[in-house]
């Protein structure tokens, strides 16, 4: 079975520092994987995916990950945050045969001025 | 072209009380999924469909019932609501295509708040 784990359920930065979300996640199959973003009283709105094409993604709105199967990580960086990265971030697994996803807890982004 | 639309956006029941959430979606997507969204345990699947007709157990799935009688349409079920299930409940679709970058992507639908006292 695949799991996901966020560490930190909370992260604070300075706005222009870097931002760093860590995902790690078990699977027995070579997964994809993907992170969402929510923003307050909204939906998930897709950031980036790994599909095993590229080990180094990038997304929307500056932001990136890079798959490492030594590791297993697929941690979510920007180099500079912005006050509208504020938000709440998850990391997901996709599951074969339901093909549904697996999400880890999330990680909740502040940004201070 | 609307996407993924959930009905209702809010709701509070009483214990005891049923209801029926609409997940509709203009997409033609095969597959669609419930989950719910708590506090610290990100979002867990409930029920999902493979295609019109077709239903099958997710990781939560006890107290909810579901049915895809349409391709275009996912209702989950509350028979008897329970405080436990006070929670966001999100719809999603999916495009699965071999190759390509839409391959395994889900959309979201905006969410259905649910309070049961």
């Amino acid at each position: 079975a695949q799991s996901v784990t966020q560490l930190g359920s909370h992260v604070s930065v300075s706005e222009g520092a870097l931002v760093l979300l860590r995902c790690n996640y078990s699977s027995s199959v070579p997964p994809y994987l993907f992170w969402y973003v929510q923003y307050p009283n909204q939906g998930l709105q897709l950031l980036l995916k790994y599909t095993s094409a590229a080990t180094l993604v990038k997304g929307i709105n500056g932001f990136e990950a890079e798959f490492k199967k030594s590791e297993t990580s697929f941690h979510l960086t920007k180099p500079s945050a912005h006050m509208s990265d504020a938000a709440e971030y998850f990391c997901a697994v996709s599951v074969t045969g339901r093909r549904a996803l697996t999400f880890g807890s999330g990680t909740r982004l502040q940004v201070q001025p | 072209n609307a996407g993924v639309t959930q009905t209702p956006k809010f709701r509070v029941l009483k214990t005891g009380q049923s209801m029926t959430l609409l997940c509709a979606q203009d997409m033609n997507h095969e597959y669609m999924y419930w989950y719910r969204q708590d506090p610290g345990m990100g979002l867990r699947l409930i029920h999902y469909s493979v295609g019109e007709g077709t239903t099958a157990k997710g990781e939560v799935p006890d107290g909810y019932n579901v049915s895809r009688l349409k391709k275009q349409n996912f209702l989950l079920g509350l028979e008897s609501a329970a405080p436990s299930q006070t929670s966001v409940y999100f719809c999603a679709t999916l495009i699965w295509t071999s190759g390509g970058s839409s391959y395994n992507e889900q959309f979201f639908g905006p969410g259905t708040r649910l309070t049961v006292l």
